[in-house]
């Protein structure tokens, strides 16, 4: 089975921090996505990679970046968190063009005060 | 713009009876679509999936139905279960987007004893 986990389960920062979210899967897929999700709002693309060192911006970049150094981690950074950046973020992967099915992580809750 | 949306935000049926989700999306160019089922606290997990040469596929308990004339999707889940109590989300893929996914906002399936 295709495992996606995330460093973190819940994240308290405060405002203007630095922060880190870490996401690492097991089965060699190429593509790898951030997403956050908010009551009402469904699931917004942030970021996602198609390769190593590659990356193109979802549909909110706004606040975010994201590093992909090794096939398996994608890291997605908040430069200065900020109160409306609290949500849960969710990784995911898939090995497109193989297959469209997206596997997600458990996902991390992230509070920013 | 081009949006995946879901009739309902909720949906409350009884122990053993046959549940219904419905998705309409707008994007006459999508060619692939996709159910999962989020459980509270868990990242979203995948059901069953259909691409757009197809009208049904059934899966363990549970079938989906594309009707491409009027851009709808729906979910039958068969005998509803109390562990089948979970958010559940369509997405669709649109053509030539590479292995992005569009989401819906999801349906909140409640199943009463």
């Amino acid at each position: 089975d295709v495992k996606v986990t995330q460093s973190s389960r819940y994240l308290v920062k405060r405002t203007g921090e630095k922060v880190f979210l870490e996401c690492v899967q097991d089965m060699d897929h190429e593509n790898m996505f951030w997403y956050r999700q908010d009551p009402g709002l469904g699931l917004r693309l942030i970021y996602f990679s198609y390769d190593v060192k590659m990356k193109e911006k979802g549909d909110i970049p706004e606040g975010y970046s994201v590093s992909r150094e090794k096939k398996e981690r994608f890291s997605l950074i908040l430069e200065s968190a900020s109160t409306n950046q609290t949500s849960m973020y969710l990784c995911a992967s898939s090995l497109f063009p193989s297959s469209y099915e997206q596997y997600f992580g458990p996902g991390t809750r992230l509070t920013v005060t | 713009g081009e949006s995946v949306g879901l009739h309902l935000p909720t949906l409350s049926v009884q122990e053993g009876d046959n549940s219904i989700i419905n998705c309409a999306y707008s994007n006459s160019a999508s060619d692939y679509f996709i159910w999962y089922k989020q459980e509270s606290g868990k990242g979203p997990q995948f059901i069953i999936d259909i691409r757009s040469n197809m009208d049904k596929r059934q899966g363990q308990r549970v079938t989906v139905l594309l009707n491409k004339t009027v851009k709808h999707l729906s979910l039958q889940i068969a005998a509803t279960q109390p562990g089948d109590s979970a958010v559940y989300f369509c997405a669709e893929r649109e053509d030539n987007q590479g292995g992005k996914l569009i989401f819906g906002q999801g349906t909140e399936l409640s199943v009463k004893p």
